[in-house]
């Protein structure tokens, strides 16, 4: 148990609202991210963060954006949301020692 | 190209008898590290184990090991003795670059494998 939560565990929401993801971790690492799970595709990377206020973007990033104002918060943003992110969403932190990323619990998005 | 292919979409094994996931990868940066995650129908993802390029011996954590081929770029998990809980959807994942001060572990995964274990 990595100490991280995700919320909201389940949404539902429509075409054009704008989503936030919240992951929270208890264990004060510097390194978070964000993926994405479509069947068919396996994980991949929306945005990480290498610290406060220290983001980038990684594979699948378009219509995401985040911010980490507090080392222990990731957010992940929807702006506009489309069907097409519907989606499984991921947060991970990394650990040094041992070199691994662990995931939280999974938040499930469905957009109508 | 794919960086990290399983070429497995599904595989079946009887309980108690040892299986092979495959995992092949794509990196033309010497240091990079290998892992294998499992994902069962309740959905988490779970951590099993990690190889670095560097490092000279196989990995082993518990029933899994990892076959770490490097001229041939494959990274196999094995699975003893399987289990009726095996039974779930396996991912191979690869960091690029040296871990240091200030890099990141950015991962690309597989697909996946979806193992079944048979009683």
């Amino acid at each position: 148990d990595a100490g991280i939560t995700q919320s909201p565990r389940h949404k539902v929401t429509e075409t054009g609202t704008p989503v936030t993801l919240r992951c929270h971790q208890t264990e004060n690492h510097r390194y978070m991210y964000w993926y994405r799970q479509d069947p068919g595709h396996g994980l991949r990377l929306i945005h990480y963060s290498y610290g406060v206020k220290d983001t980038d973007k990684g594979e699948v990033s378009d219509g995401y954006s985040v911010s980490r104002s507090k080392t222990e918060d990731f957010l992940l943003t929807l702006e506009s949301a489309t069907s097409s992110q519907t989606s499984v969403y991921f947060c991970a932190i990394a650990r040094e020692r041992p070199e691994t990323q662990y995931f939280g619990p999974g938040t499930r998005l469905l957009v109508l | 190209a794919q960086k990290i292919t399983q070429t497995q979409p599904g595989m079946f094994v009887q309980e108690k008898e040892a299986v092979t996931l495959d995992c092949t990868y794509d990196t033309s940066d010497p240091s990079y590290g290998l892992f294998w995650y499992k994902q069962p129908s309740s959905g988490e993802m779970i951590f099993l184990i990690y190889q670095g390029s560097y490092d000279q011996q196989n990995a082993t954590e518990g029933r899994y090991s990892l076959n770490f081929q490097k001229a041939r770029k494959s990274a196999n998990l094995v699975i003893s003795a399987s289990q009726l809980g095996d039974s779930a959807m396996y991912f191979c994942a690869m960091r690029e670059g040296a871990v240091s001060g200030g890099s990141n572990y950015k991962l690309t995964f597989g697909k996946g494998t979806l193992l079944t274990v048979n009683p």
